[in-house]
């Protein structure tokens, strides 16, 4: 499978939670990154965690990191409609020689009023 | 003050022609990078530039080319285009490779 997974599509209602979802393969990954894309423009460095870290909360972003299971995943509190994009998990994947992040595939986030 | 910028943001060209993207950063960044995203929105990394080292992702084809004239800017030239690099090409630069990349907003590169 690909370096870094994510489920495609995750649709929630507005105010409700949402949890998005990231494996990875790299046993050696030092920092992990959540971004967001809208439409038609770049990617935001939302939030990271260093692995030596198992959550780390940023305002109604929430990182939990599992290194044991290679998982990752963002919460994202009193989901609002402004928040309907692509999510992308990253990591630098220093066992693949890659000297540049290794991004997932994005879990595309659709919020409904 | 955009942090990093890339012109045109879209460019249309026949296949066979050659094309560059430019891309400068102003964050004092060590390193640069080009990403290419394709229609399903897979990012894949293409270049890493720093200190004059060249990391090139051994799936580029040899007709896309990096230039980086100094620190703040990296440019990508392609030669041939062929349809199916028609995809969105993205900038990037951070402080230390392979940490927190900064990207621009992206050049959306359509090939006919």
């Amino acid at each position: 499978g690909e370096d870094v997974e994510q489920s495609l599509f995750l649709s929630v209602r507005e105010g409700d939670s949402s949890v998005i979802n990231c494996t990875y393969t790299d046993s050696s990954s030092t920092y992990l990154y959540w971004y967001k894309q809208e439409p038609g423009a770049g990617l935001q460095l939302l939030t990271y965690i260093f692995s030596n870290m198992d959550m780390k909360q940023d305002q109604r972003l929430t990182v939990l990191l599992n290194k044991k299971d290679k998982h990752l995943s963002l919460r994202i509190a009193d989901t609002q409609t402004g928040d309907s994009a692509i999510y992308f998990c990253a990591a630098l994947l220093l066992d693949t020689g890659r000297r540049a992040l290794t991004f997932g595939s994005g879990t595309r986030l659709q919020v409904q009023p | 003050d955009t942090a990093v910028s890339q012109t045109p943001k879209y460019l249309v060209t026949q296949m066979g022609n050659d094309k560059s993207i430019k891309c400068e950063q102003n964050l004092g960044h060590d390193t640069m990078y080009w990403y290419k995203q394709d229609s399903k929105k897979f990012l894949k990394i293409m270049f890493s530039y720093n200190n004059k080292e060249l990391i090139i992702n051994e799936t580029v084809p040899n007709r896309f080319s990096p230039k980086s004239p100094d620190k703040a800017h990296l440019n990508l030239h392609i030669n041939s285009l062929e349809l199916g690099d028609s995809a969105v090409y993205f900038c990037a630069s951070s402080q230390v490779l392979g940490t927190e990349a900064f990207f621009g907003q992206g050049t959306r590169l359509t090939v006919v």
